[in-house]
């Protein structure tokens, strides 16, 4: 069965900072990868999505990369701002979608 | 883009009642919706897959006969839970498979979630 793991758990950051999200796949096979925004009591936001044949993905201030041999993927925010603040969710897609435990970031102003 | 729909965003039901829980593609056909539940600081669960027309597959753990996934039309699924209890308190989320952006590889898209308070 996939596992989908995200690292760290929880990060705070001074506003302008540049940080990386990690998320980690146990089965390469899969269809594409996605992240999402969360924020407090609501749903989600698709972000980006990479195929399984893209390397990475770029819109505005985000870029997620993928490599899938590896089982890894990772979300770049260029230059945080305090509305970027909210839990950051990866999810893989094989036969369904795997949802990773999410990672919670605070940009402190 | 595509959107997904949920009906209603929140509720509040006393323990032992049934609530139903809508999930609608606002402008696409989608055979294949999906339900998750989310409890607090925890990530999405995929419950089921609904299927038009056919019967849903639950994934292991979630009892079929306690939520109730009708998937009636191409453009809508509903979720009942019935005897609610406060254990059932969560948020659930909806998704429906469509198409990919410039008609690319085909997607999901989540609805709003629906917030379920059972006291």
């Amino acid at each position: 069965k996939q596992e989908v793991t995200q690292i760290p758990a929880a990060l705070s950051v001074p506003e302008g900072e540049n940080l990386v999200l990690n998320c980690s796949f146990t089965d390469s096979a899969i269809y594409n990868l996605q992240w999402f925004r969360q924020d407090p009591g609501k749903g989600l936001t698709s972000l980006l999505l990479i195929q399984s044949s893209q390397r990475e993905q770029t819109s505005g201030r985000l870029n997620a990369s993928l490599d899938k041999s590896s089982g890894r993927s990772t979300l770049y925010i260029a230059a945080s701002q305090p509305g970027d603040s909210a839990t950051y969710l990866c999810a893989v897609a094989g036969n369904q979608f795997y949802f990773g435990t999410g990672t919670s970031l605070t940009v402190i102003p | 883009g595509a959107v997904v729909s949920q009906h209603p965003s929140w509720v509040i039901c006393k323990s032992g009642t049934s609530v139903k829980i809508e999930c609608r593609s606002l402008d696409f056909q989608a055979t294949t919706m999906f339900w998750y539940r989310q409890f607090p600081k925890q990530s999405l669960m995929l419950m089921a897959t609904s299927n038009e027309g056919s019967k849903a597959t639950y994934e292991q753990g979630v009892e079929k006969d306690k939520f109730l996934i009708n998937h009636a039309s191409l453009t809508l699924s509903t979720l009942t839970v019935t005897s609610a209890h406060p254990e059932d308190s969560s948020f659930y989320i909806c998704s429906a498979r469509g198409p990919g952006a410039s008609g690319g590889v085909e997607t999901q898209y989540f609805g709003p979630g629906t917030r379920l308070l059972v006291l």
